[in-house]
C-alpha cells in the first residue's frame, strides 16, 4: 500500500482565496482523522469521520473550515476565506478501528496564506 | 477531555547516550503510539503499545495502563534520532485520537 497520501505537498495562497487540501486513505482503513500542527498550539485535531461519517468536528476552529468523505477513498479539507492565521501543515490520519489497529499519517500539506 | 503530558519538553544528548520519555495520560485509554517527527516533518510510527513493552532494535517501549503512563527508551543515540517525539492516545476504538505536546531530543555528534 501506498500509505496515506495527501495533495498539495504545499499550498501557497492570498488571503480570501478559497483552499482544499486532499487526502486519500489506506485502503480498507474506516477512520480518518485531520490535524493541524503550528508551533503554538502543537497538533491538533480538527476532525474525524468513522465509517464516511463526520464524529466530532469541535477541533474544527471556525465555520471557514469544513470537511467530507464522500467515499471512504477521499477527503477534503477546505478553508473559505483562508486567512494569514491558517497557515500550518495539516496532516491525515488514516487506522482500522474495525481491527483496533494503528493510525498512519500522510506526509502533510504545508499550507501559507499570505 | 482527555490531558496528555510529555516530559521532558526539551532534551540534548550526546551521541552513545541513552534516555527516557515520559508520557502521562489523564485517563484511561485504548490505545497509545508513540511517533518520530523527523527534522523534515513525516511522522514515523515507532510503536502501537496500549499496553505491556515492545522492542524494536534500539527503541523499546513499556505502558503501564493501569498507572496512566508510557515510557520510551532509546539506547546508544544516533544523530539520526534528532526530532520531536509525540505520544498520542484515545479512549475509544477509532476515536479522537489526541497527541501529548512533544519532547524535542537533539543528538549531537
Amino acid at each position: 500500500d501506498a500509505g496515506v497520501i495527501q495533495s498539495p505537498r504545499h499550498e501557497v495562497t492570498e488571503m480570501g482565496q478559497e483552499v482544499t487540501l486532499r487526502c486519500k486513505p489506506i485502503s480498507g482503513h474506516n477512520s480518518l482523522f485531520w490535524y493541524r500542527q503550528t508551533m503554538m498550539r502543537g497538533l491538533e485535531l480538527l476532525i474525524y469521520f468513522n465509517n464516511n461519517v463526520p464524529i466530532d468536528d469541535s477541533g474544527m476552529p471556525e465555520d471557514r473550515f469544513s470537511a467530507k468523505m464522500p467515499n471512504a477513498s477521499f477527503s477534503t479539507l477546505k478553508i473559505q476565506p483562508s486567512e494569514p492565521r491558517d497557515s500550518a501543515v495539516y496532516f491525515c490520519a488514516s487506522r482500522n478501528s474495525r481491527a483496533n489497529t494503528e493510525a498512519f499519517f500522510g506526509q502533510g500539506t504545508r499550507l501559507t496564506v499570505v | 477531555g482527555i490531558q496528555v503530558e510529555q516530559s521532558p519538553p526539551d532534551l540534548i544528548l550526546q551521541e552513545g547516550a541513552n534516555s527516557t520519555l515520559r508520557c502521562n495520560f489523564s485517563d484511561s485509554v485504548n490505545n497509545l503510539q508513540w511517533f518520530h517527527q523527523n527534522p523534515w516533518g513525516q511522522l514515523i510510527n515507532l510503536f502501537y503499545i496500549p499496553s505491556g513493552t515492545k522492542q524494536n532494535g534500539r527503541l523499546s517501549a513499556t505502558t503501564v495502563a493501569t498507572e496512566r503512563y508510557s515510557l520510551l527508551y532509546i539506547s546508544s543515540s544516533q544523530t539520526t534520532d534528532s526530532g520531536v517525539y509525540f505520544c498520542a492516545v484515545d479512549l475509544d476504538h477509532g476515536q479522537n485520537f489526541v497527541f501529548g505536546p512533544g519532547t524535542r531530543l537533539s543528538v549531537l555528534p
